[in-house]
């Protein structure tokens, strides 16, 4: 069984240009979360998904955020007009059991936006 | 609001010695969940340990445990007997029972020393 995937690993952008960052859970896991940590800080919370449902939004995720999980299966996130204070690792993680126990992180897309 | 705070930037600790990673959390939730997170250079977040609010013992795992102190609202990770593999930065974070969202604290960089 593999664990949590992202792709890509890294990119780098150009201010103004929309990106799409793609996560696939585990694949019994049921919810998926995204997070954003930017140098020297620990990960932010920023949007989870139970199943399809986006349950719940962080205000870091401004109107040029959004996230989606069809089906129920793999996520992505997309920034549009991207800033330079998006540059950050985009953290993706999964769990499986609602108040239970760990969840289970991928490596992380890392934004750079020249 | 919850709040996690690790008041240790970095650290330099002997290969084969212990080290303890301290961790204070702020919630006014009676339940929450306590997390240790290790974070090498290749980004992905790996999960250490778990203790929960009402759980009597503190938690271990392997060369892992965690001293929770609730009267102190303290939650400091032990690694015992450290390896060079150590090297990481280490993340406390916590969740209110009932809420997705993990709250992490600013991270410790721990170097072991040959």
């Amino acid at each position: 069984d593999t664990g949590v995937s992202q792709d890509p690993r890294h990119k780098i952008t150009k201010r103004g240009q929309n990106v799409t960052f793609r996560c696939d859970p585990i694949s019994e896991h049921n919810r998926l979360y995204w997070y954003r940590q930017t140098l020297g800080q620990g990960p932010e919370f920023l949007t989870y998904f139970q199943n399809e449902a986006q349950l719940e939004k962080s205000r870091l995720l401004s109107d040029r955020f959004s996230a989606e999980r069809p089906k129920g299966s793999f996520s992505t996130l997309e920034i549009q007009r991207t800033e330079q204070g998006d540059s950050a690792m985009y953290l993706c993680a999964s769990s499986g059991r609602t108040g239970g126990t760990e969840a289970f992180f991928g490596q992380g897309t890392r934004l750079t936006v020249v | 609001a919850q709040k996690i705070t690790q008041t240790q930037p970095g650290m330099f600790v002997q290969e084969k010695e212990a080290v303890t990673l301290d961790c204070t959390y702020d919630t006014s939730d009676p339940s929450y969940g306590l997390f240790w997170y290790k974070q090498p250079s290749s980004g992905e977040m790996i999960f250490l340990i778990y203790q929960g609010s009402y759980d009597q013992q503190n938690a271990t795992e392997g060369r892992y445990s965690l001293n929770f102190q609730k009267a102190r609202k303290s939650a400091n990770l032990v690694i015992s007997a450290s390896q060079l593999g150590d090297s990481a930065m280490y993340f406390c974070a916590m969740r209110e029972i009932g809420n997705e969202k993990l709250t992490f604290g600013t991270g410790t960089r721990l170097t072991i020393i040959p």
